[in-house]
């Protein structure tokens, strides 16, 4: 059974790098499926960060695009999210997500059970 | 604000039935992209619900079903068990910002 699991510091500086991995067990990080990161701030709603391939392929929200770096480490099976330039605004819940295909369709079947990240001196 | 809009609140007593909207554009959901729907329990990560519009993933109970039409889709819970009590989310694909969620219904079991 494939879990996710994430990881990194609980609190960052302003203005510095929000730096999380999310560690792939139970199934390979290899696998044809597509691994998101997804946040939500306290009491809102959950918003889509970007996604990598096992290939190096990525594809990020364009409204986070200048500041968001996805990459993949497949002799550790697991995925890596680092956001620069941070400000309390992205205090929030950090989710790794698994973005499948069933039957042409696709979702996110799979999810970590968040980090806690918050952005403050 | 989200590009897909939910209405902030539902409630319901046990046992009746209840719906969520969830509506889009003809970016999103009315360009033909699939709907999913995520169930959040307090204090948890979400939980895929229905996927592909009206697909029930194995587990989920048959009281929860999608649906889609145009540039809206909703979800319906039938007979209401105060379990259900959680916040929802809609999501699709967007041709101008790829993946998108909906801001997010809570449902409270009366």
């Amino acid at each position: 059974q494939v879990q996710l699991q994430e990881s990194g510091p609980g609190l960052v500086k302003p203005s510095g790098t929000l730096s999380l991995t999310c560690a792939v067990s139970g199934g390979s990080i290899s696998s044809s499926n597509w691994w998101s990161w997804v946040r939500q701030p306290p009491g809102k709603g959950l918003e889509w960060i970007g996604e990598i391939y096992h290939s190096g392929s990525t594809n990020y929200n364009p409204s986070l695009k200048s500041r968001v770096t996805i990459s993949v480490d497949k002799s550790k099976n697991q995925f890596s999210l680092k956001l620069s330039s941070v400000t309390a605004a992205d205090t929030a819940v950090y989710y790794c997500a698994r973005w499948t295909t069933t039957d042409r369709r696709r979702y996110f079947d799979l999810w970590g059970r968040g980090t806690l990240v918050t952005v403050s001196s | 604000q989200s590009v897909l809009t939910q209405p902030p609140s539902v409630s319901g007593a046990p046992g009746q039935r209840v719906t969520i909207s969830c509506t889009g554009s003809s970016s999103n959901i009315g360009a033909g992209y699939d709907v999913h729907w995520y169930q959040q329990l307090p204090g948890t990560a979400p939980k895929l619900l229905i996927y592909g519009n009206s697909n029930r993933p194995s587990g989920v109970p048959d009281r929860f079903s999608g649906s889609k039409s145009g540039t809206s889709a909703s979800l319906a819970i039938t007979g209401l068990q105060a379990e259900d009590e959680a916040d929802y989310y809609c999501q699709s694909y967007d041709s101008s910002l790829s993946k998108v969620f909906g801001g997010g219904t809570k449902l409270t079991v009366l």
